[in-house]
């Protein structure tokens, strides 16, 4: 079945630096790919959708400066937490649509910022 | 999108079925509820999705009442395995949709 390979799974940084995290989708084209976050014993929230080529959507309170989405191929989006600081410690989750029906989801990024 | 109440928590035997109910009195004619799981420190999984008529795969059936403002995902039978939080989600059909999870259930699987 269609898969989103995320990396990495597990990152910790220290307070300030910048993270990365990509999301790969492999055997299939994702034009779309929204990215969640979720904090301990919390359900995900959606924080922003990517399309391919175009700006990142984000809801209402993420801030777009701190959270920059890159969707660049159909392939590949990637989401950097610019100046990390210990509330951004969460667990980050991407996710695409599929033709048919549903989405796929990463295996998730745990990000501890220290 | 309409919105979905699940119970907090459930307890089920191994070897049981698991009934996981879920209310979605607001649902539109267009929205399908899809049903997802998320075991601890993973992704999200599919379990099963459907707009009005029962649907069965290899992981799940679910049960929508003819009204369309509930329904019932069950697991036969469950396994340690399914130890996870299950969400119900109401959703039109397409990809630029995201999915909008609330609280979900905790299923505890015991053996």
């Amino acid at each position: 079945g269609a898969v989103v390979s995320q990396h990495p799974s597990w990152v910790i940084c220290k307070s300030g630096t910048s993270v990365k995290i990509e999301c790969r989708s492999l055997d299939f084209q994702a034009t779309t790919m929204f990215w969640y976050r979720q904090f301990p014993k919390q359900s995900l929230m959606l924080m922003a959708t990517s399309n391919e080529g175009s700006k990142a959507t984000y809801e209402q309170g993420v801030e777009k400066d701190k959270f920059l989405i890159n969707h660049a191929s159909l392939t590949l989006s990637t989401l950097t937490v610019t100046s990390a600081h210990p509330e951004d410690s969460s667990f980050y989750i991407c996710s695409a649509p599929l033709r048919d029906y549903g989405y796929t989801f990463g295996s998730g990024t745990r990000l501890t910022v220290v | 999108d309409a919105k979905t109440t699940q119970p907090p928590s459930m307890d089920c035997a191994e070897g049981r079925a698991a009934n996981l109910p879920c209310n979605h009195s607001t649902i539109s004619g267009n929205e399908y509820v899809y049903w997802y799981r998320q075991i601890h420190s993973q992704g999200p999984q599919y379990i099963i999705h459907g707009l009005k008529n029962n649907e069965t795969n290899e992981m799940a059936s679910l049960i929508i009442t003819e009204d369309r403002k509930s329904s019932t995902m069950i697991l036969p039978p469950a396994t340690l395995r399914d130890t996870a939080v299950y969400y119900c989600i109401v959703r039109v059909e397409g990809p630029g949709y995201a999915l909008n999870f609330g609280k979900g259930t905790s299923l505890l699987v015991t053996p």
